[in-house]
């Protein structure tokens, strides 16, 4: 069974900081691995698809890495701001042999940038 | 264009009721999700379409929950007899599996509360 962990669970920094939010997986046929952001009350926000022949995505101020193997992948955030508060959560999708297109989710890593 | 949409958005039950949440998916697409966030962890999987056809129902709780896509566009969610542990924010997802394969995009939710 598929296991997602995030750690930390919470993390609060200073503006202006880069910081890395890390995720890992127990089972490493994924087919992709999304990063997501929650505000408060809200949805889900898709940020960055990493396909599994992929090693990273970028798109402005993020970043996210995945080495399938090790079963990691990290989110790197440059030069934070405080409108990055929120939480961030990480999924995986398994291989398209087995069916099911669930996505696996972590806990989440609750940012808080402080100005 | 238009994003998931969900109804309604805030849903109070007393325990022993039944209640029906709703989703709108994006237009065309073939997949369609259903998730349940409990309060502080990550969304949890619950069933899957693909058009009018469940294919996965595995993450269902117990036999109280029941969803449909008649027409393979709108979803309803039906939960019968509700419970305290019910309460949670339900979120819907839909993706089209040849458009950045199997990303997918997510609507507000609903938050239900068993009292």
């Amino acid at each position: 069974k598929q296991e997602v962990t995030q750690i930390p669970a919470a993390l609060s920094v200073p503006e202006g900081e880069n910081l890395v939010l890390n995720c890992s997986f127990t089972d490493s046929a994924i087919y992709n691995l999304q990063w997501f952001r929650q505000d408060p009350g809200k949805g889900l926000t898709s940020l960055l698809l990493i396909q599994s022949s992929q090693r990273e995505q970028t798109s402005g101020r993020l970043n996210a890495s995945l080495d399938k193997s090790s079963g990691r992948s990290t989110l790197y955030i440059a030069a934070s701001q405080p409108g990055d508060s929120a939480t961030y959560l990480c999924a995986v999708k398994r291989g398209l042999q087995g069916g099911s297109e669930k996505l696996v989710f972590g806990k989440g890593t609750k940012l808080t940038v402080n100005p | 264009g238009a994003g998931v949409s969900q109804s309604p958005r805030y849903k109070v039950a007393k325990r022993g009721q039944d209640v029906a949440l709703r989703c709108d998916p994006i237009s065309g697409h073939v997949s369609l999700f259903w998730y349940q966030q409990a309060l502080g962890q990550g969304p949890e999987f619950l069933t899957y379409f693909q058009n009018e056809a469940q294919l996965d129902k595995s993450g269902l709780p117990s036999d109280r929950f029941f969803a449909e896509r008649p027409e393979g566009s709108v979803s309803t969610l039906k939960i019968q007899r509700t419970q305290q542990e019910d309460s949670a924010v339900y979120l819907c997802a839909s993706s089209l599996p040849r458009d950045r394969p199997y990303e997918q995009y997510f609507g507000p939710g609903t938050r239900l509360t068993v009292t």
